[in-house]
């Protein structure tokens, strides 16, 4: 089992819809949770970062943790054709390793 | 967060070579990384680059075939050592965020082919 579960995709939605990505994870210690997205062909952009459970929201972009069930996610509002990217989930548990999340594909077509 | 640039950005390489990845950041930072991302495949950390120390590998990558670099706050290298076609990926460098925090930010990648 890996310790990041992502669903890779891809998913494809039309302008305007709500995306949910979605990633789990197995190791208990993990504690900071990111989310990137990368374009094709360049090095991934760093969207959220997040400690422990809860939610953060930064403009059409929050992330959720729910520790309790392993579960993070990443919800787009307003989804533009500028969002059409790789998403990855990545998680700590500090020492500063990242394990990463397969990437989900994500096409917003006009 | 802090600039990152990498050369080559892209580079074809023949089997049985080496490759020197430069990476730069415009700020002092305390931890450089470097990560591995394969054709159609998430990152995979390779290791972390100490300055003044021999950088720390994880299990699967050895400094023989990825010697690392750190002389300074600012600048590392990896060279991929003996090339195969196996080693064609993205190699990306990360640096984290100020003030202990655990975010990383990545540089642009140098996407490595090798014929």
């Amino acid at each position: 089992q890996k310790e990041v579960e992502q669903d890779p995709g891809p998913l494809s939605v039309p302008e305007g819809a709500i995306v949910s990505l979605n990633c789990t994870y197995s190791n208990s210690a993990f504690q900071y949770f990111m989310w990137y997205r990368q374009y094709s062909r360049k090095g991934p952009e760093l969207l959220m970062y997040t400690y422990s459970s809860g939610n953060k929201e930064d403009g059409r972009f929050t992330a959720q943790v729910d520790k309790s069930s392993k579960y993070i996610s990443l919800f787009i509002r307003d989804s533009q054709p500028s969002d059409s990217a790789t998403y990855l989930c990545a998680s700590s548990g500090g020492y500063n390793k990242l394990i990463f999340g397969a990437g989900t594909r994500l096409a917003v077509h006009p | 967060s802090a600039v990152i640039s990498q050369k080559p950005s892209r580079d074809i390489c023949q089997r049985g070579t080496s490759l020197t990845i430069q990476c730069q950041v415009d700020s002092q930072v305390t931890m450089m990384f470097w990560y591995r991302q394969q054709p159609g495949q998430s990152l995979t950390l390779i290791a972390t680059a100490n300055q003044g120390s021999e950088a720390t590998y994880e299990s699967g990558f050895v400094i023989d075939k990825f010697p690392i670099s750190r002389p300074n706050l600012t600048f590392s290298t990896l060279t991929v050592s003996n090339m195969s076609p196996e080693d064609s990926s993205i190699y990306l460098c990360s640096v984290t965020g100020t003030g202990g925090s655990y975010e990383q930010y990545f540089g642009p990648g140098t996407r490595l082919t090798v014929t």
